[in-house]
């Protein structure tokens, strides 16, 4: 069973400086790797898709990575901005057609 | 616009009382599924449904029940519903396998 874990928990950074989210997963064999931001009370905003074949993906100021042999993914928020405090989730889609979702970091962007 | 549309937002409801929550989407996608959100669990995978009249469970079936008669629909039915049923539940939308997700605005659900 497909186990992903996010660590830190939570962070705190002041106002521009550059955020590391980092997501591990149990299972190598995935199809994708997700990154999806949660605002308190709503639902989840797609940020990122990384296929299994590719390393990276970027949009803007964020820039995701992926190392399939070490299980591990890496969200990169540049700059960060008080409009960026949210909860980040990586998802992990499996063969299987199941979608694993680590329990998410709460970042705070203190201005 | 595009969305995946979940029905009602909030609802409390009592131990036993059938219950459906609607979601519906305009994408014309053919993957969708159901979450629910629990504090310290996560996100954990209800049901999915790669298409029309195909269905399979998730990690966390027990007690819930889908139907997919049209693509755009995919109703989560709680046929007796329990307070361990609480919970935030989300519904999502791939236009297929191994597509990025869209994701509803959530269900606010409490079973007392």
């Amino acid at each position: 069973k497909q186990e992903v874990t996010q660590i830190p928990a939570a962070l705190s950074v002041p106002e521009g400086e550059n955020l590391v989210l980092n997501c591990s997963f149990t299972d190598s064999a995935i199809y994708n790797l997700q990154w999806f931001r949660q605002d308190p009370g709503k639902g989840l905003t797609s940020l990122l898709l990384i296929q299994s074949s590719q390393r990276e993906q970027t949009s803007g100021r964020l820039n995701a990575s992926l190392d399939k042999s070490s299980g591990r993914s890496t969200l990169y928020i540049a700059a960060s901005q008080p409009g960026d405090s949210a909860t980040y989730l990586c998802a992990a889609l499996a063969r299987d057609y199941k979608l694993s979702f680590g329990a998410g970091t709460t970042v705070t962007v203190r201005a | 616009e595009a969305q995946v549309t979940q029905n009602p937002r909030y609802l409390i409801t009592v131990t036993g009382k059938k219950l459906t929550v609607t979601c519906s989407q305009n994408m014309n996608h053919e993957y969708m599924s159901w979450y629910r959100q629990d504090p310290g669990l996560g996100l954990r995978q209800i049901y999915y449904s790669m298409n029309v009249e195909v269905t399979d469970k998730g990690d966390v079936p027990e007690g819930y029940k889908v139907s997919r008669k049209e693509k755009r629909n995919f109703p989560l039915i709680l046929e007796s519903p329990s307070p361990n049923q609480t919970s935030l539940y989300f519904c999502a939308s791939s236009l297929s396998y191994g597509l990025g997700y869209t994701f509803g605005s959530g269900t606010r659900l409490t079973v007392v």
